[in-house]
Formats: C-alpha cells, structure tokens, sequence
C-alpha cells in the first residue's frame, strides 16, 4: 500500500518551454502533498505544500509564478514549472501523505534536463 | 529553526557486518516524530523507520534499529547484518506539527562485498 505516482521520469525539453510534473496518490487519499527539489549528491529542498482545495504554501525564496502547483483532488497535484530555463534542471520529488502527521510516501522523481 | 544534522558525509561496512549512521537535531517542540530515509542509485525515497519522540523505546524494523536519545537529540542508525541492497544515501528527517519534513544533508552508506 501507499503508493505514489510520479509522471514523467524524465523530461528534456527546450529553454522557454513548460513542463507540468504530475503526482498522484494510487491507493489512498492525500490530503497534503510535497514538492522538494533535489540537486546533485544534495538533501531534498522543500519547494512547496500544496493541500487539496487551496492554495500551495511556497517556501522562501521558491516562486510561485515559476513554479505552479495545483492540487485539484485528493489523489493528484501538479507542477507546472514555467518557461524553464537550465538553471531550473534538476531532480524533482513528491510526496504525499494521509495528514495527521503520518509518513510521507515519496514518488519516484522527475529528472528535469533544459536544454 | 529546525536544524537536522547528518556529522558523516560517507560511511562504509563490509557485507554482513553492522555499521551506525549519526543524526541530531535540534528542536524546541516536544511532540515530533523523527524518520531515516534510503535514497538509492535509483533516487526513490524509501522510508526505513519511524520513531515517535513521546515514545521511550527504540523502533525496530528487522535488521534496522534507532538509538534515540531524546535529551540528547541524538538519532542514530543501526544496520545490522549490511547487505549490499543497503548500499544507499540515508537521510534523517525531522516532523514537527507543521507536517513538514527538515532533512539532514545525507549520509553515503557503502556496503564492501
């Protein structure tokens, strides 16, 4: 049980161009999700919290019009990041969780390569 | 601010020996709960154990053990038997009641055959 769903695993595009990330909760409901960003042989960097029905809570210094996260259901939120450039490369993880402070369960990642 | 503080940047074992990884943290909160994750080659994060801070006894799953010391804010690992599937990254994380993780910069776990 608690899987989470990651799509895609990869992505390379072009600088100017958008790429939505999807997350999705496969077996249970998610009340409250991740987004952390994790660069080479780094820790993960929490970028946002993003609960179902509201608005994402962005950590300082993420921004919000680059970065743009939708949780439009209990069992799926999205990243769209937003005419991207190379310095926004890097490896980007989910989580989510039922709430009450129990575990996160973690996708699998999206490596994000602009070229 | 919640700090969270992995002191060895690489470790190593040899095959079927036991090796512990150090954490603290610190922390004003008095309800929290503390995690190590696994992130291996394959970058997926998986979780490993799970301590909650009002509980006194260590958690245990089979061959991975805490030594959790509260008054000390110190959160090791203990890997017992290594097996080279234990090769990994290995992250302590701290929750309080925001519900958001605080990780520690990782730890390099090499598992020699």
């Amino acid at each position: 049980g608690a899987v989470v769903s990651q799509h895609p695993s990869r992505v390379i595009c072009k600088s100017g161009t958008s790429v939505k990330i999807e997350c999705r909760s496969l077996d249970f409901q998610a009340t409250t999700m991740f987004w952390y960003r994790q660069f080479p042989k780094q820790s993960l960097m929490l970028m946002a919290t993003s609960n179902e029905g509201s608005k994402a809570t962005y950590e300082q210094g993420v921004e919000k019009d680059k970065f743009l996260i939708n949780h439009a259901s209990l069992t799926l939120s999205t990243l769209t990041v937003t005419s991207a450039h190379p310095e926004d490369s890097s490896f980007y993880i989910c989580s989510a969780t039922v709430g009450g402070r129990q575990p996160q369960h973690f996708g699998d990642g999206t490596r994000l390569s602009i070229l | 601010a919640q700090t969270v503080t992995q002191s060895q940047p690489e470790m190593s074992v040899q095959e079927a020996e036991t090796v512990t990884l150090s954490c603290t943290y610190d922390t004003s909160e008095s309800d929290y709960y503390l995690f190590w994750y696994k992130q291996p080659p394959s970058r997926q994060m998986i979780l490993v154990i799970r301590q909650e801070a009002y509980k006194q006894q260590n958690a245990t799953e089979n061959r991975f053990s805490v030594n959790f010391q509260k008054a000390a804010k110190s959160f090791s690992l203990k890997i017992s038997d290594s097996q080279l599937g234990d090769a990994a990254m290995y992250f302590c994380a701290w929750q309080g009641g925001s519900e958001k993780l605080v990780f520690g910069k990782g730890t390099k776990l090499t598992v020699n055959p």
